[in-house]
């Protein structure tokens, strides 16, 4: 089993739709988790930082279950634009690592 | 305020070449963290430098080394190259290797080897 594992989607969803990916973890040690959005042979870039429950910004909204190992992320009113691949990353305290998954691909229609 | 850079931003290469890869983190960032992303892959990552000292790696051979220097500036340099070495190679800066501070990306090199 991978330490972080994603859905690969893609996930095909109309403008103005709500979507949420999971992002489940192996490792009971991790202490924080980001949200990176990657846009096609882009680098990654930082959405959302996760250190306690949850997180909230505009249109995203990140929630994490510690009991159940894992962290969704919500997007509200898609636009054209939130395509791309969504990572998932978590942090472990006891190993001191970044761990990635693979992605979740969303494509948001018009 | 510059971001993270890297250079150069594509390469061709042949097989048993060696390439040097460059990147000036971002201002206030002292620590560097180097990752290799073949096409359809989450990052894989290669090592973090702090201190001008490689401080973890991750399961790449010893041909991958790398060095940072002490305005925090660093190098990758792969040496007698694959094919497989072919893939998008990411530089990113952070403050303290304490994971709890975001990676800040830069553009990436895309190299390719024939």
């Amino acid at each position: 089993r991978k330490e972080v594992e994603q859905d690969p989607g893609p996930f095909n969803v109309p403008e103005g739709a709500t979507v949420a990916f999971n992002c489940t973890y192996s490792n009971s040690a991790s202490q924080s988790f980001f949200w990176y959005r990657q846009d096609c042979r882009k680098e990654p870039k930082l959405l959302m930082s996760v250190y306690s429950s949850g997180n909230e910004d505009g249109r995203f909204t990140a929630q994490l279950n510690r009991a159940s190992q894992y962290i969704s992320l919500l997007i509200r009113d898609s636009k054209l634009s939130d395509s791309a691949t969504y990572l998932c990353v978590a942090f472990s305290g006891n190993n001191r690592k970044l761990i990635w998954g693979l992605g979740t691909s969303l494509a948001v229609n018009p | 305020d510059a971001g993270v850079t890297q250079s150069p931003t594509h390469l061709i290469k042949t097989r048993g070449q060696q390439v040097t890869l460059r990147c000036s983190p971002k201002s206030g960032h002292d620590t560097v963290s180097w990752y290799q992303q073949a096409l359809g892959q989450g990052p894989q990552f290669i090592f973090q430098y702090y201190e001008e000292e490689e401080r973890q790696r991750g399961n790449f051979p010893d041909r991958f080394s790398g060095h940072q220097f002490p305005n925090y500036s660093s190098e990758l340099n792969v040496n007698a190259l694959l094919l497989g070495d072919s893939a998008l190679y990411l530089c990113a800066s952070s403050l303290g290797t304490g994971g709890n501070s975001p990676l800040h990306f830069g553009n990436g090199t895309r190299l390719t080897v024939t």
